[in-house]
C-alpha cells in the first residue's frame, strides 16, 4: 500500500458527460501529480499542485482541470467526455522536492461509452 | 525535445535467468532518474532513484546503472521471478527547479515458468 488513495477504483459514465476523480496523498506529502494512461501507452504528465498551487502542467486538455485542498486532496475533473478520454488516472504524491520519491495510487479506470 | 526512450519494447525469459533493460533519455540538464515496476493495471511502485552524480544503485534484485555522460541507464533484473512480470518504466527528471517527471513508454516483461 503506498498510502495514496484514489476513488473511485472504476468509473463509467457516457460521452458528453463530466466526472470528478480524487486522490488523498500520502501523510505530510505537499505534491500531487496527475497522470493518464491509455490502453498499452505509457503515463503522460497531466498537472501537477504544490501545496495548494498549480506548479505545473503536461499534456492536460482544456475540458480537464484540477485543483488541490487545503486539506492537500486534489480533484481531477473531467468534462465533454470523450471515448478517447478511457483510460486508467493516476496521482503520485511526493513530499515536495524533485528527489523524493513519488507513491502512486491504484488509480482510477475511467470507461467512456 | 526531452525524450525517454526505452528498449525493449517487450521481452520473454525463462524463470531464473537475467535480464537487462535499457533506457536512453535526452532530458538536460538532468536532475535524477527512476525505475519503476507496474503491475497490469496498478500504479507503478519505485524500485530506485539515482542522481546525476550516482552510476549505480541496488534494490535487491534489481540494479540499476546511470551513464550520465552517454545518456543512458540500465536496469539487471537477477534471478528472475514470476513475480516480476510487470513493465518496468524509466521516468527522468529535467531537473531539481522543476517537478515534471518524463516517463519512458516501459519495457513490458514477461517471466515464463
Amino acid at each position: 500500500d503506498s498510502g495514496v488513495t484514489q476513488t473511485p477504483k472504476h468509473l463509467i459514465t457516457a460521452t458528453g458527460q463530466r466526472v470528478t476523480l480524487r486522490c488523498s496523498p500520502r501523510s505530510g506529502d505537499l505534491s500531487v501529480y496527475w497522470y493518464q494512461q491509455s490502453l498499452d501507452q505509457g503515463l503522460q504528465f497531466l498537472i501537477h499542485y504544490y501545496n495548494g498551487e498549480e506548479r505545473a502542467k503536461g499534456n492536460i486538455l482544456e475540458r480537464f482541470s484540477a485543483q488541490q485542498f487545503p486539506d492537500l486532496h486534489s480533484e481531477l475533473n473531467l468534462s465533454s467526455l470523450e471515448l478517447g478520454d478511457s483510460a486508467l488516472y493516476f496521482c503520485a504524491s511526493t513530499r515536495g522536492g524533485g528527489n523524493t520519491e513519488a507513491f502512486f495510487g491504484q488509480g482510477t479506470r475511467l470507461t467512456v461509452v | 525535445k526531452n525524450q525517454v526512450e526505452q528498449s525493449p519494447q517487450s521481452l520473454i525469459i525463462l524463470e531464473g535467468k537475467n535480464c537487462t533493460l535499457q533506457c536512453n533519455y535526452t532530458v538536460s540538464p538532468f536532475s535524477n532518474l527512476r525505475w519503476y515496476k507496474q503491475d497490469t493495471g496498478r500504479g507503478p511502485v519505485s524500485l530506485t532513484i539515482m542522481t546525476f552524480s550516482e552510476n549505480t544503485k541496488s534494490n535487491g534484485r534489481y540494479t540499476a546503472t546511470l551513464d550520465a555522460d552517454t545518456k543512458q541507464s540500465s536496469l539487471h533484473i537477477t534471478a528472475s521471478q514470476l513475480s516480476d512480470s510487470a513493465s518496468y518504466i524509466c521516468v527522468v527528471s529535467p531537473s531539481s527547479g522543476t517537478y515534471k517527471y518524463i516517463f519512458g513508454t516501459g519495457t513490458r516483461l514477461k517471466v515464463l515458468a
